[in-house]
């Protein structure tokens, strides 16, 4: 069975730092692109960054862009989203995906449950 | 960047047709995958490739995609169809995944 279980989230300081871990089993990881997909409360759905199955690609939202950093250890099947200078508009419930498909038509076929960061002095 | 426009809500009575759209500069160029999530749970793919369905979603659930509009079907609604809706691109250009803005069914 496939599982995506996302933990770190937690209250932090407009300007601070967060480190949001995915961990994955149930199928072979290293095989796979993640993402991270985030919801602020009450609104919808917002597609934040993908990393490959070997890291060779990434991609970010603009609203992320430079600010938060996608990896992955899939020594570990684990991934992983840094995000810096933190915002009050970050404040979401962060959820890693995995992504399936070909490319250029990619779907969200597992999501975990997601892990709530809220951005608040 | 691309943009998916969808209704913020649509109502239907129990046993009828729900119908939930939504509309892209040539969509119809794309494919279009939908996700239901329910209140204090994770979105879950109910369409994908346009008109497929995983397996576990019931046949009342369908799509169809042509031109500026890609639509969610879901025939015989019932109470526990009562959720928000997204459908969801990848935007070749950008190489974004995108996401609609939602539409709230409401099962009168």
């Amino acid at each position: 069975e496939v599982q995506l279980v996302e933990s770190g989230g937690g209250l932090v300081q407009p300007g601070g730092s967060l480190r949001l871990s995915c961990a994955a089993s149930g199928f072979t990881f290293s095989s796979y692109s993640m993402n991270w997909v985030r919801q602020a409360p009450g609104k919808g759905l917002e597609w934040v960054s993908y990393i490959s199955s070997s890291s060779s690609t990434i991609y970010y939202a603009d609203s992320v862009k430079g600010r938060f950093t996608i990896s992955r250890d899939n020594a570990k099947n684990s991934l992983y989203l840094q995000m810096n200078s933190l915002r009050d508009e970050d404040t979401a419930v962060y959820y890693c995906a995995r992504p399936i498909g070909y490319s250029n038509h990619y779907y969200f076929d597992y999501w975990g449950q997601g892990t709530l960061v809220t951005v608040s002095s | 960047s691309y943009v998916l426009t969808q209704p913020p809500s649509v109502s239907v009575a129990p046993g009828k047709t729900a119908r939930i759209t939504c509309g892209g500069n040539n969509i119809g160029s794309k494919s279009v995958h939908w996700y239901q999530q329910k209140p204090g749970q994770a979105p879950v793919l109910v369409i994908y490739y346009d008109s497929d369905r995983p397996s576990g979603i019931p046949e009342r659930f369908s799509g169809s995609n042509s031109g500026n509009t890609a639509t969610l079907t879901i025939s015989r609604v019932e109470a526990g169809d009562e959720a928000d809706y997204y459908c969801q691109v990848w935007d070749s250009s950008s190489d974004h995944g995108v996401f609609g803005g939602g539409t709230k069914l409401t099962v009168l």
